[in-house]
């Protein structure tokens, strides 16, 4: 157990649907990221948040949006989902920016889309 | 922006020793991880380099050249629990976002 939790484990989803994931830090850490991968590609960052701020966005979709809330868990709801948003979707804390903090990631959700 | 190229894939035997190279290209840099990706599983952190040379941690050690945008990481004595992807992730200079933007990785 790395500490970062993730839930749902697995989703399946019609297309058009939305959903929300939810992510709750290793204990201390104030940084939450965003991660996409999907089947045979790399990781893609998607957003980071420091201690309830944004900080950084990556190629994120319009239809995607997150938020990290008070107790630092964050949120990733994605909508109008179509096909190729199937992904493991990872999110990953660190307790500060910069330096040689390097990530803890969670189990991941995997999100099919049908 | 960043850019990072790492080989798709490679073969090893157990015990041996294999070398997967980075390259990256980017306009800023604040580090450089090397992580372990199991199949359908969660990538764990394996090192971190900021400064140039070579960086040791039992199996694995890790080099970087931030004159040439270069790094390796050197597994030794391989066991089969070593097959998995290795991912190389580049920290760009952004302030005080702390992104790791991460190459497509090593099927070993």
């Amino acid at each position: 157990d790395s500490g970062v939790t993730q839930t749902p484990k697995h989703l399946i989803t019609a297309t058009g649907q939305r959903v929300t994931l939810r992510c709750s830090p290793r204990s201390g850490d104030l940084s939450v990221y965003w991660y996409q991968q999907s089947l045979d590609q790399g990781l893609q960052f998607l957003i980071q948040y420091y201690n309830g701020e944004e900080r950084a966005k990556g190629n994120i979709l319009e239809r995607f949006s997150a938020q990290q809330f008070p107790d630092l868990h964050s949120e990733l709801n994605l909508s109008s989902l179509e096909l190729g948003d199937s992904a493991l979707y990872f999110c990953a804390s660190s307790v500060g920016v910069g330096g040689h903090y390097g990530y803890t990631f969670g189990s991941g959700t995997r999100l099919t889309v049908v | 922006g960043q850019n990072i190229d790492q080989p798709t894939e490679m073969t090893a035997t157990e015990g041996a020793i294999v070398q997967i190279n980075c390259t990256y290209q980017t306009s800023g840099f604040n580090g450089l991880f090397w992580y372990q990706q199991h199949a359908g599983e969660a990538p764990t952190f394996l090192s971190y380099n900021v400064l140039d040379g070579l960086e040791e941690k039992g199996r694995f050690s890790s080099f970087l050249s931030r004159s040439k945008g270069y790094s390796y990481l050197l597994l030794k004595e391989l066991q089969m629990k070593d097959s998995a992807s290795y991912l190389c992730a580049v920290r760009g200079n952004t302030g005080t976002a702390s992104k790791l933007t991460f190459g497509t990785g090593t099927r070993l």
